[in-house]
């Protein structure tokens, strides 16, 4: 069985400070994707990122930022000098190998609100 | 490339009443996937199809929840009879192929409302 938390159910910040996103997944396969999606109030899913387990390698897009730690089975986001568009619930998700199929599963999200 | 087309996009029934979502995914796209997600909860997957055939449907509450992908292009999805339980967004997604990473794309989903 594979697992997505997302400890953090909601986050409020003020426009520009940074925010970190935590993610923790389970899973029994070798090789597996995680993901990063934003659901903004119109409810539609916006990919924002996908990764690799054989790829630990951090990524940086503009304000956003991906730190993926196998070790300690974290995926965690991060967004510099947030600002008000940010404001959405995020999901982070996993899609196993070998043993899961095709399925992504989702953690309960994080609601992130960024004040002006 | 046209997106995941889904309708309707908002539907409220009365509980016991039945309800059908349509999905129409990205054309050629062998994987369609319908997604439960109840306020406050991330998407929970309710049946996947690998062309006309299902793949996975061991979160389908089969007692009253019944999905068709006919011709492995468009899908329905049909509730009957529903429960109050059953509110949620519901969302479709397709993906080229079901093994290895090929992408997903969801649609704007369902958001029924059972009164």
């Amino acid at each position: 069985a594979q697992k997505v938390t997302q400890a953090q159910t909601e986050i409020s910040v003020v426009e520009k400070e940074d925010v970190t996103l935590d993610c923790v997944y389970e899973t029994r396969d070798t090789t597996y994707y995680l993901f990063w999606y934003k659901q903004p109030p119109s409810g539609e899913l916006v990919f924002l990122i996908r990764r690799n387990s054989f790829d630990e390698q951090n990524e940086i897009s503009g304000r956003y930022s991906w730190n993926f730690q196998k070790s300690t089975s974290s995926f965690n986001f991060t967004i510099t000098a947030s600002q008000v568009v940010d404001s959405a619930v995020y999901f982070c998700a996993l899609k196993g190998g070998e043993t899961s199929g095709s399925r992504l599963t989702f953690g309960e999200g994080t609601q992130l609100t960024v004040n002006p | 490339e046209a997106g995941v087309a889904q309708s309707p996009r908002y539907k409220i029934i009365e509980k016991r009443q039945s309800v059908a979502f349509w999905c129409n995914p990205i054309s050629g796209h062998a994987t369609l996937y319908w997604y439960q997600q109840i306020l406050g909860q991330g998407p929970k997957l309710l049946i996947q199809f690998q062309n006309n055939g299902v793949v996975d449907d061991s979160q389908l509450p089969k007692d009253r929840f019944s999905a068709e992908r006919l011709k492995g292009v468009d899908s329905t999805l049909k509730i009957q009879p529903a429960k109050l339980e059953d509110s949620a967004v519901y969302l479709c997604a397709s993906s080229p192929r079901g093994r290895g990473y090929y992408g997903y794309t969801f649609g704007s989903g369902t958001r029924l409302t059972v009164v």
